[in-house]
């Protein structure tokens, strides 16, 4: 079954500086990567995601890229703010309703002021 | 738009007790799931529902877990009995068939 494993789990950054977290996932026929944010107590929300027929999508401060080849994706945030701080999540899904949602382990990043 | 609603937010039973969990899914969703989250840890999917019919249940531990979604719509999860290792927050979600997931508050189970 698909596996995905997300790095690094702790992020740490001053704000105005850039975030990036990285995942690889291993099942070749995947192909939706949502990424969610989740606050804390709080339920996860969709913030971005990329299907396999696309490199790069981007969305005001947040961009995510996919290597189909080398089954890594990654997301990036620039200009970060102290309410980015969060958890972000990693997550991969196969092609029709047989496929399900694997996340990753989270990254917790936290923005200083 | 209604969300996704589950009760109850939080549960704290002693271990061997049961519990349950209901949800009920956004309006017109065919795809339910519920998915595990350890303190900690990423989401880990407990069962796929598309509309009353069980799509994926391989992670769900059966000697101690149930789930149904009568009608298709809302559904319930079940522990029983309850282990120390169940205390999480269980979390229901909905989609459109394969699209994007809604997750609902959660249901936060303590185990003592």
């Amino acid at each position: 079954g698909e596996n995905v494993e997300q790095h690094p789990s702790t992020l740490s950054v001053q704000e105005g500086d850039s975030a990036v977290i990285k995942c690889t996932y291993s099942d070749s026929a995947s192909n939706y990567f949502p990424w969610y944010k989740q606050e804390l107590g709080k339920r996860p929300q969709l913030i971005i995601d990329i299907r396999s027929n696309v490199g790069e999508k981007k969305d005001q401060r947040i961009a995510v890229t996919l290597n189909k080849t080398a089954k890594h994706f990654s997301l990036h945030i620039t200009e970060t703010q102290p309410e980015d701080s969060a958890v972000y999540f990693c997550a991969a899904k196969r092609r029709g309703s047989q496929g399900n949602l694997i996340f990753g382990k989270g990254t917790k990043l936290s923005v200083k002021p | 738009e209604a969300g996704v609603a589950q009760s109850p937010r939080y549960k704290i039973i002693e271990k061997r007790q049961s519990v349950a969990f209901w949800c009920n899914p956004i309006s017109g969703h065919a795809t339910l799931y519920w998915y595990q989250q350890i303190l900690g840890q990423g989401p880990k999917l407990l069962i796929q529902f598309q509309n009353n019919g069980v799509v994926d249940d391989s992670q769900l531990p059966k000697d101690r877990f149930s789930a149904e979604r009568l009608k298709g719509v809302d559904s319930t999860l079940k522990i029983q009995p309850a282990k120390l290792e169940d205390s999480a927050v269980y979390l229901c979600a909905s989609s459109f068939y394969t699209g994007e997931l809604f997750f609902g508050e959660g249901s936060r189970l303590t185990v003592l």
